[in-house]
């Protein structure tokens, strides 16, 4: 079945550092790939998303591209911030957009 | 206020005393799912409902029973609830199955069985 793995955690970096939070999928067909973040107490909200391989997702100054032949879909952003600081999710939908599944998160703390 | 809500948002109860936990949208969805957010886990999908009456399994539906009697509504039903059932629960809708669009998610209920 369909499957996503990301870099364990917890990561801290402090303000202004570059972040890299990896994630690779398993899947059949062609998903659509998503970052989800969840701050504390709170429902996830979607970050970003990619439809199809080669496409990048941007948002909040937050950037993936769907590598299909990596089968990767890594986060990115140049210089965080402490209100960054949440739990990343990387998910991916099968060919239906009807099954979800979900990466085990990675929780990111950023030191002023 | 467009939202996701769920109700209750604790729930601490014994085994074998069966519960429901509600979710409703007023965003108008289609798309409604619930998933279980387990340490190390990440989120694992229960159900999923495309629309009015239709509803399918996700990764770990054993125990658990959904309807969708009404667009807005997409309750979770756990007849016999045990243990390893105590986790956190998320619902969620999306405009279409959300394969292009979102999924908004509830508040989220965090169930403990004693």
């Amino acid at each position: 079945g369909n499957s996503v793995t990301q870099m364990e955690g917890p990561v801290t970096l402090s303000e202004e550092a570059f972040l890299t939070i990896n994630c690779t999928y398993t899947a059949t067909g062609y998903p659509s790939l998503f970052w989800y973040v969840q701050y504390p107490g709170e429902g996830l909200q979607l970050l970003l998303k990619a439809t199809k391989a080669d496409d990048k997702g941007s948002n909040k100054g937050f950037e993936a591209t769907y590598r299909k032949e990596t089968t990767s879909f890594h986060l990115e952003k140049g210089s965080v911030q402490v209100s960054d600081s949440a739990v990343y999710f990387c998910a991916l939908s099968d060919n239906y957009g009807q099954n979800f599944v979900f990466g085990p998160g990675t929780r990111l703390s950023v030191l002023p | 206020e467009a939202q996701v809500t769920q109700n209750p948002r604790y729930l601490i109860t014994v085994t074998g005393k069966k519960l429901t936990v509600t979710c409703s949208q007023n965003m108008n969805h289609e798309y409604m799912s619930w998933y279980r957010q387990d340490p190390g886990l990440g989120l694992r999908q229960i159900y999923y409902s495309m629309n009015v009456e239709v509803t399918d399994k996700g990764d770990v539906p054993e125990g658990y029973k959904v309807s969708r009697k009404e667009k807005r509504n997409f309750p979770l039903i756990l007849e016999s609830p045990s243990p390893n059932q105590t986790s956190l629960y998320f619902c969620a809708s999306g405009e279409t199955s959300g394969r292009y669009n979102e999924q908004f998610f509830g508040p989220g209920t965090r169930l403990t069985v004693l």
